[in-house]
């Protein structure tokens, strides 16, 4: 299998529930990162983690825990969960995550639609 | 901080028409840029990477340029076909900040 890997696909959820999202990238890349897509909003960088270092949070609130066991795996753990919290979580991964010259180009798994009751 | 604005919001010509789709960043030292396209429901593809000092990229029907001077970026879609119907989404960062800014992407639609 290539490419990007996010399962599940669509998860329907109460606020009370905990449940979590994985992404598996078969790239060889060292940065992972959780994206947010809300309606008509741009897309919202949430995480990055740079050869299973988190490297980038980005004020997102503690009920989504993120991990990285290794760098090809990537989870985004979620507790507690509002309704407003609904949207398409994507993974992505980059060849590296240094200062100066950028990522590389970035690949996106096809996301996990997330419901939250 | 960062801003982009991707005009048109919505586009829709007829199939075989050439089209141009434009992004601009409120920052205009955009270091690099990439052009994605987002099926309804689905995750980003990418389409190009224009990096460094590199001004232009080319991909089949597809053509992007940056002009660094303005921050302002275009892709040009030759040829349009109905599979082409899509998001259109631009990104593009900074020397020295890695993280992507976004725009809310062009929504394409070709007519057969």
């Amino acid at each position: 299998e290539t490419g990007v890997t996010q399962t599940p696909r669509h998860l329907v959820m109460g606020m009370t529930n905990k449940k979590s999202l994985k992404c598996e990238q078969h790239l060889g890349h060292n940065a992972m990162y959780w994206y947010k897509q809300s309606a008509k909003k741009p897309l919202e960088l949430m995480f990055v983690y740079s050869l299973e270092e988190r490297v980038e949070n980005n004020s997102v609130p503690s009920r989504f825990s993120p991990e990285c066991p290794n760098s090809s795996h990537l989870f985004l753990h979620l507790h507690t969960l509002q309704p407003e919290d609904s949207a398409l979580y994507l993974c992505a991964s980059s060849p590296w995550w240094t200062g100066g010259p950028g990522t590389g180009e970035l690949f996106f798994g096809e996301g996990s639609r997330l419901t939250v009751l | 901080k960062q801003e982009v604005t991707q005009i048109p919001a919505a586009l829709s010509v007829p199939e075989g028409e050439n089209l141009v789709l434009n992004c601009s960043f409120t920052d205009s030292a955009i270091y690099n840029l990439q052009w994605f396209r987002q099926d309804p429901g689905k995750g980003l593809t990418s389409l190009l990477l224009i990096q460094s000092s590199q001004r232009e990229q080319t991909s089949g029907r597809l053509n992007a340029s940056l002009d660094k001077s303005s921050g302002r970026s275009t892709l040009y879609i030759a040829a349009s076909q109905p599979g082409d119907s899509a998001t259109y989404l631009c990104a593009g960062n900074n020397f020295g900040n890695e993280k992507l800014t976004f725009g809310t992407g062009t929504r394409l639609t070709i007519i057969p």
